[in-house]
């Protein structure tokens, strides 16, 4: 079945310093990869995400390419600010499973001045 | 711009409650789930929709129930509570289909505590 690993956490950087949040997947036909963020006490916003192989999403600094050949979505952001302290998940979406969403266990990032 | 609400908030509840978790969206979408997300386990499904009168079971569905009369609503039903419910919940909604429009919008969450 479709399934999604992603880097266990948590993780501490210092202000500046470079990002990369591993994901890859397991899927059946051809999915969208999402990452999500959740910021303490909220719900999940979409952070970025990709339809098909080769695409980049990129917002806010950060960026990930859907890699088809490494079933990867590895999300980065050259450098990381405090506001960027929250949980994130890779997810995708499948429409040869009925477009069931399939989450990562999330990554928690705290960034230190 | 509403988008997925739901209430409560948050909520308490004695073992061998009942109550009902509201979901409503404003964005006419088919695809409407629940999850719950427990301390560093992500999230699970608990319930999905693909279109009003119709539900199915996700990864976690014992002690729940759904329902989806409506496009907008797709309520959570929680009968006879149980510690392990405590949890923070969320509904959440798509387009479904493929291409550009696929993401999920998520709720703020339902937190609930059965004590």
């Amino acid at each position: 079945g479709d399934s999604v690993t992603q880097m266990e956490g948590p993780v501490t950087l210092s202000e500046e310093a470079f990002l990369t949040i591993n994901c890859t997947y397991t899927a059946t036909g051809y999915p969208s990869l999402f990452w999500y963020v959740q910021y303490p006490g909220e719900g999940l916003q979409l952070l970025l995400k990709a339809t098909k192989a080769d695409d980049k999403g990129s917002n806010k600094g950060f960026e990930a390419t859907y890699r088809k050949e490494t079933t990867s979505f590895h999300l980065e952001k050259g450098s990381v600010q405090v506001s960027d302290s929250a949980v994130y998940f890779c997810a995708l979406s499948d429409s040869g499973t009925g477009n069931q969403f399939y989450f990562g266990t999330g990554t928690s990032l705290t960034v230190i001045p | 711009n509403a988008g997925v609400t739901q209430t409560p908030k948050f909520r308490i509840l004695k073992i061998g409650q009942s109550m009902t978790l509201q979901c409503a969206q404003d964005m006419n979408h088919n695809y409407m789930y629940w999850y719950r997300q427990d301390p560093g386990m992500g999230l699970k499904l608990i319930y999905y929709s693909v279109g009003a009168g119709i539900t199915d079971k996700g990864e976690v569905p014992n002690g729940y129930n759904v329902s989806r009369s409506t496009t907008e609503d797709f309520p959570l039903r929680l009968e006879l509570a149980a510690p392990s419910q405590t949890s923070v919940y969320f509904c959440a909604s798509s387009s479904g289909g493929q291409g550009e429009n696929t993401e999920a919008f998520f709720g703020q969450g339902t937190r609930l505590t059965v004590v």
